[in-house]
Parts: C-alpha cells; sequence; structure tokens
C-alpha cells in the first residue's frame, strides 16, 4: 500500500514554479521523502529527497512541513520538457522496498 | 547520478517462451536491486527486492517461479519471465542502491510483448 496521497493532475505555465504537493500523514522518524518523475514509457529519473529539512539541487527544490505529514516539490522555472508524472515516496534508506503510488501527471503548458 | 543500464529496451517473444531481462549498475555497486511492473497507464507495482547473494523477497501475489530473480553480483540482476503469456505483456523496470547512495536509481525500462 502507498503511504502516499497526490492530486492526480495539475497543469503549469511555462516558465512559471510548478508546487507538487504530498501528504504522508503515516511517515514514521525514520523515513525520508523521495521525489521521482517518469517521462512516458522511461524509468523514473530521481529528482530530490529529504528527511526534514528542506532541500535544494539544480533540478528542484523540497519543503517538508515541520510536523513531516506533508510536503511540496517546487520546479522553479517549469519547461515543457518537465511534462511527466511526479511521483512521490518515502522510505527508509537501509531498509528495503519503496511503494510507489499513483503519482500526480503535471503537464506544462505554453 | 548513478547509471543504471537495463537490456534489451523491447523484446517480442512467443508464448511459452522464456525471456531473460538483464538490469546493470555501471558506475556503483548495488547490494539492492527491485523490479517492478508497469501496466499502461498505471504507477509502479514492486514485484521484488533482491539482494546480492541472497534469495529475491517477492511481493504478495508474485509468483517466484515464473519471474525468476537472480542477484549474483553487486553489478548485475536478471529477471527471467518463464513461460510467458500475454498477460505477462508489460514495462519492466529494475532500480538500484547501493555505493553508500541512499537514493534509487532507475533502469530505463523493458516492453515486453508476448504474442
Amino acid at each position: 500500500d502507498a503511504k502516499t496521497t497526490q492530486p492526480p493532475s495539475m497543469d503549469c505555465a511555462e516558465g512559471r514554479a510548478a508546487n507538487l504537493p504530498c501528504n504522508h500523514s503515516t511517515i514514521s522518524g525514520n523515513e525520508y521523502v523521495y521525489w521521482y518523475r517518469q517521462i512516458h514509457s522511461q524509468g523514473p529519473q530521481y529528482i530530490i529527497h529529504g528527511l526534514k529539512n528542506n532541500e535544494t539541487n539544480e533540478m528542484a527544490s523540497l519543503i517538508i512541513t515541520e510536523d513531516r505529514k506533508s510536503s511540496t516539490l517546487i520546479l522553479p522555472h517549469a519547461t515543457l520538457r518537465d511534462t511527466a508524472v511526479y511521483y512521490c515516496i518515502v522510505f527508509e534508506t537501509n531498509a528495503g522496498k519503496s511503494t510507489f503510488g499513483d503519482g500526480t501527471t503535471l503537464t506544462v503548458k505554453p | 547520478g548513478a547509471v543504471v543500464s537495463q537490456h534489451p529496451s523491447r523484446v517480442i517473444c512467443k508464448s511459452g517462451t522464456s525471456v531473460k531481462i538483464e538490469c546493470r549498475s555501471l558506475d556503483f555497486q548495488a547490494t539492492t536491486m527491485f523490479w517492478y511492473r508497469q501496466f499502461p497507464k498505471q504507477s509502479l507495482m514492486l514485484m521484488a527486492t533482491s539482494n546480492e547473494g541472497s534469495k529475491a523477497t517477492y511481493e504478495q501475489g508474485v509468483e517466484k517461479d515464473k519471474f525468476l530473480i537472480n542477484h549474483a553480483s553487486l553489478t548485475l540482476s536478471t529477471l527471467t519471465v518463464t513461460s510467458a503469456h500475454p498477460e505477462d505483456s508489460s514495462f519492466y523496470i529494475c532500480s538500484a542502491r547501493g555505493g553508500g547512495v541512499t537514493e534509487a536509481f532507475f533502469g530505463q525500462g523493458t516492453r515486453l510483448t508476448v504474442v
């Protein structure tokens, strides 16, 4: 069973910030939040992950609420190539498996 | 990021035959590999988890005698679909973790079509 819930779809204008929310209300203390995206017919691509602090890399920013029950992935300047299904998953780094939910289909429009 | 290579990217086979899919970590040692299956317009479904040198752990409902997983080295895992049937047609994806890296990296996937 997926431990996260995400809206099924979102639209974003090209050049604007895309903010993708994720609820993970049952997250445990040693579980990280990971974000991946999948472009049609390709394997998922790692974006970013975090435990409790906000994180930023060259692709995106990750904002995790203080109670860790939800997070938001931010693509600061969305491009058409960012159109994909975005998955938020939680798992322990030293444990095993990651279970994917249904993800959010982000469509970036010109 | 780390590179995980999956081969072949596409395969068509006849019903009743077996197909082997390879998953290689090219620049790190993968202590754990995961195999997923994805049907059209659906999310990834975890099939099994394998640790190097150990037997794979299968998810509920996944037939271990049908989907044979071998993780004999730190850079290679294979998934063999035995006696394939048309309902096994799907997109199979592997991912790998290890080498002190916490995130899992995914292969490009294998599109299996059983005719």
